[in-house]
């Protein structure tokens, strides 16, 4: 168990939806990162935030969003659903020093 | 911008053999971090191993040994005495080290994968 904490593990919804994934990093992470895993694009870096702020985006489309709390969860919308938003989206967090980042279990999402 | 290769898509290895894996990267950076990473049917990423670019000496982590070749930024990963559980997907990944503040953004950079099989 790698600490941290992703739900749902499965969604299912229809093209044109919205959704919003969920993250809890590992206790006293601040950092936590979103990525996205595509059978054909491999893995991607959508965004990361450090203690609430924004700190990096990646090839995250405009209709995906994301936010972290103040109690350092955080949250990643993807709205207006297209089939090929279907993957399996990671978040991971690590240390402010940390070397290595911890993985979720993952959301695998499915627009049908 | 940095890129990871990873050459074999599939590869197999009989159970108690040992099989090595192949990684290439491209950096202009000298000082970064490469790391394996495993991927069960799970879907679960695991971390194997961990490199330091400024460390000669390569890691080992029980039977996974990485050889790190700087200059040919090269990072393969060996695993020896194969055991049915290490079938899966290994993804060799690329972290710059980035400025010393905290919160700077280390975000890994994927190579994409490697399907192990492990025959009984």
């Amino acid at each position: 168990d790698s600490g941290v904490t992703q739900t749902p593990k499965h969604l299912i919804t229809a093209t044109g939806q919205r959704v919003t994934l969920r993250c809890s990093p590992r206790s006293g992470d601040l950092s936590v990162y979103w990525y996205q895993q595509s059978l054909d694009q491999g893995l991607q870096f959508l965004i990361q935030y450090y203690n609430g702020e924004e700190r990096a985006k990646g090839n995250i489309l405009e209709r995906f969003s994301a936010q972290q709390f103040p109690d350092l969860h955080s949250e990643l919308n993807l709205s207006s659903l297209e089939l090929g938003d279907s993957a399996l989206y990671f978040c991971a967090s690590s240390a402010t020093e940390g070397h290595e980042a911890f993985f979720g279990q993952g959301t695998r999402l499915t627009v049908v | 911008a940095q890129t990871v290769t990873q050459s074999q898509p599939e590869m197999s290895v009989q159970e108690a053999e040992t099989v090595t894996l192949s990684c290439t990267y491209d950096t202009s950076e000298s000082d970064y971090y490469l790391f394996w990473y495993k991927q069960p049917p799970s879907r679960q990423m695991i971390l194997v191993i961990r490199q330091e670019a400024y460390k000669q000496q390569n890691a080992t982590e029980n039977r996974f040994s990485v050889n790190f070749q700087k200059a040919a930024k090269s990072f393969s990963l060996k695993i020896s005495d194969s055991q049915l559980g290490d079938a899966a997907m290994y993804f060799c990944a690329y972290r710059s080290v980035g400025p010393n503040n905290a919160g700077n953004n280390r975000k890994l950079i994927w190579g994409l994968g490697t399907s192990l099989a492990v025959n009984p």
